[in-house]
């Protein structure tokens, strides 16, 4: 059974450019969290989806917008790429209320 | 709003002591807790959960957690660790929104542990 998987591994974008991060869920789940995790922190929550609506937002600004598919997918989309942008980025995926699993990641580098 | 609390940045320890992570966190409703394991250049990797029932829970590679709901408090222990256990520990808490219908999960800014041979 495949666990959570995201792609790219790493990536290097431009400040001002934007990126696209993608995820796909464990079997079975249907809930699909994100989070930034930049060095030295825990990872903040920067918004859920499920079916195919994102139900949840945390403190992030509008740069960062999302998508949920039908098979239960995702996409992080982040817009005019800040330095302070470059971080790890996890998808966590669910069963609705249960607990998460994460994927392994996206190293997210501007320069 | 929930919080979580993770009192010490890094704990260094030698090889086959026990240790303890400590986690405190506030919420003003029930919450669920966890602690995740995240090991260089990974994820994460869910050790243990506590949702209801039994305070003391047991998690994977010999760790265990007590929820002390008086002291909104869930410290990680292990009686004797090991040079892989090296990695940082996240607590983390999931707290019911009703307007969004849905649990959201706030984690601690992370414990370094480090074992020494």
């Amino acid at each position: 059974d495949a666990g959570v998987t995201q792609s790219p591994t790493h990536l290097i974008k431009t400040r001002g450019q934007q990126v696209t991060l993608r995820c796909s869920p464990k079997s079975g789940h249907d809930t699909v969290s994100w989070y930034q995790q930049a060095l030295g922190q825990g990872p903040q929550f920067i918004f859920q989806y499920y079916e195919e609506e994102e139900r949840q937002r945390g403190n992030f600004p509008d740069r960062f917008s999302g998508h949920q598919f039908p098979n239960y997918s995702s996409e992080l989309n982040v817009n005019a790429l800040l330095l302070g942008d470059s971080a790890l980025y996890l998808c966590a995926s669910s069963l609705r209320y249960y607990e998460q699993y994460f994927g392994p990641g996206t190293r997210l580098t501007v320069t | 709003a929930q919080s979580v609390t993770q009192l010490d940045s890094q704990v260094p320890v030698f090889e086959e002591a026990p240790v303890e992570l400590r986690c405190n966190y506030s919420s003003s409703v029930s919450v669920y807790l966890f602690w995740y394991v995240q090991y260089p250049n990974q994820g994460l990797q869910l050790l243990l959960k506590y949702l209801s029932g039994s305070t003391l829970v047991k998690g994977i590679n010999g760790f265990e957690a007590e929820f002390n709901k008086s002291q909104t408090s869930f410290h990680l222990r292990k009686p004797s660790v090991h040079i892989s256990d090296t990695a940082e520990y996240f607590c983390a808490v999931s707290e019911w929104h009703s307007g969004a219908g849905s649990y959201q999960l706030t984690f601690g800014k992370g414990t370094k542990l480090s074992v020494i041979p």
